[in-house]
């Protein structure tokens, strides 16, 4: 299957900083990405998706001003979560889509973010 | 609207006994995908099969099989003689068919298996 990185893995940071996460389709263009959150014990939630050159689309619920997504090229999209608070803390999760081929999504490793 | 239910929170189950994890789900389209996900402790999530749902064949990987059943929207997973490395938050998931990446998950059913 294809590969996806997502970096970091792990995260802490102070409350009121902001922290970047980065999304990789490594061998594979993708046309999409999809951002996903996980509380503890929780399911995964959907936050927002993004399509390559243009803007993301949020979920209803999602402040996409605290949550800034770009995907630039379409092998990388970020996220960046502005003045971080600890209900923040969070699982967060990206998929890779390209829509040739068998229209599948590929997950990232996921980046746990604290903060303090 | 699309959703997904995973009724069982959390299974327990001694090695090397079956156990069934229920998924069933509600969709208002014909065609669709399911799939079903392993998330281990560390987080990362397992691919381990997508289902069209054009095919309503069970199908069997290794210690894994998969039930699929449209008249009844379920789409439940058993793993035979359980292992250890069984244990894991196992969760299924649906998309539109045309929306391959977008997917909405159950609930999740943690399932503990002992020695």
């Amino acid at each position: 299957g294809a590969v996806v990185s997502q970096h970091p893995s792990r995260v802490i940071c102070k409350s009121g900083t902001s922290v970047k996460i980065e999304c990789r389709s490594l061998d594979f263009q993708a046309t999409t990405m999809f951002w996903y959150r996980q509380f503890p014990k929780q399911s995964l939630m959907l936050m927002a998706t993004s399509n390559e050159g243009s803007k993301a689309t949020y979920e209803q619920g999602v402040e996409k001003d605290k949550f800034l997504i770009n995907h630039a090229s379409l092998t990388l999209s970020t996220l960046t979560v502005t003045s971080a608070h600890p209900e923040d803390s969070s699982f967060y999760i990206c998929s890779a889509h390209t829509h040739k081929g068998d229209d599948e999504a590929f997950f990232g490793q996921g980046t746990r973010l604290t903060v303090v | 609207a699309q959703k997904v239910t995973q009724a069982q929170t959390e299974i327990s189950v001694v090695e090397k006994e079956d156990v069934t994890l229920d998924c069933v789900y509600e969709t208002r389209d014909t065609t669709y995908y399911l799939f079903w996900y392993k998330q281990p402790p560390s987080g990362e999530l397992v691919f381990l099969i997508r289902r069209n749902s054009f095919d309503e064949q069970n199908e069997i990987s290794g210690r894994y099989s998969w039930n699929f059943q449209k008249s009844t929207s379920s789409f439940n997973f058993t793993i035979t003689a359980s292992q250890v490395v069984d244990s894991a938050v196992y969760f299924c998931a649906l998309s539109r068919y045309n929306q391959g990446g977008k997917l909405i998950f159950g609930q999740g059913t943690e399932l503990s298996v002992k020695p």
